[in-house]
């Protein structure tokens, strides 16, 4: 079975700077894929950023990174020089390669940006 | 592009009447998923589709739920009667296959309320 534990319910951070959002996950396959999602008070959910657990470099997106660490089971979000848009809740989640699209989420975490 | 549409996006609904909520997919994009979120259980996948053929329904919460793709750019989500704990924000999303690293785009959501 697949676990994501994302241990911040809320986190602040002033704009301009860069926060990380923590994501640990759990899985017994070999090859899957990490994913990050993004949810504002409007409700939708919006992809940010995709690390396949084969990939040789972190991925990146923008203002978005992703700082895997693969023997400790990590995968955390970086976003860099934050706005106040970037407000919302974010969550990490995986899929299996093998899982038929059983994308499994975490709790979510809540950032707000300060001005 | 396109992304995924659903309609509607709000639906207030009386306890017992029947809730259609509608899907379009990403044009090309061969898999379907139905979610539910909902504060206390989080993002929950309910069915998926690939190739318009159901394929796990597994966590499809009881019989008055269920779920049509009568095309590829087409699927329907049916609750009779409902009751006031299917109040939730229902999710479809749609991916180019079922391969688990496959990114799941999501639809803005439909939020439905039974009173």
């Amino acid at each position: 079975a697949q676990k994501i534990t994302q241990t911040q319910p809320g986190m602040f951070v002033q704009e301009k700077e860069a926060v990380t959002l923590d994501c640990t996950y759990d899985t017994s396959d070999p090859s899957y894929g990490l994913f990050w999602y993004k949810q504002p008070s409007s409700g939708e959910m919006i992809f940010l950023i995709y690390q396949g657990s084969y990939d040789q470099q972190n991925a990146t997106e923008g203002r978005y990174s992703l700082n895997f660490q693969k023997a400790r089971k990590s995968a955390n979000l970086v976003i860099s020089a934050s706005q106040l848009g970037d407000s919302a809740m974010y969550f990490c989640a995986i899929s299996p390669e093998r899982s038929q699209g059983n994308l499994i989420f975490g709790k979510g975490t809540k950032l707000s940006v300060k001005p | 592009d396109a992304g995924v549409i659903q309609s509607p996006r709000h639906e207030v609904t009386e306890m017992g009447q029947e809730v259609t909520l509608r899907c379009k997919p990403i044009s090309g994009h061969n898999s379907l998923f139905w979610y539910r979120q909902t504060m206390m259980r989080g993002l929950e996948l309910l069915i998926y589709f690939n190739n318009n053929v159901p394929i796990d329904d597994s966590g499809m919460p009881e019989d008055r739920f269920s779920a049509k793709m009568p095309n590829a750019s087409f699927s329907t989500l049916k609750i009779q009667p409902s009751e006031p704990r299917d109040s939730a924000v229902y999710f479809c999303a749609s991916s180019l296959s079922v391969v688990g690293t496959d990114t799941q785009y999501f639809g803005p959501g439909t939020r439905l309320t039974v009173l």
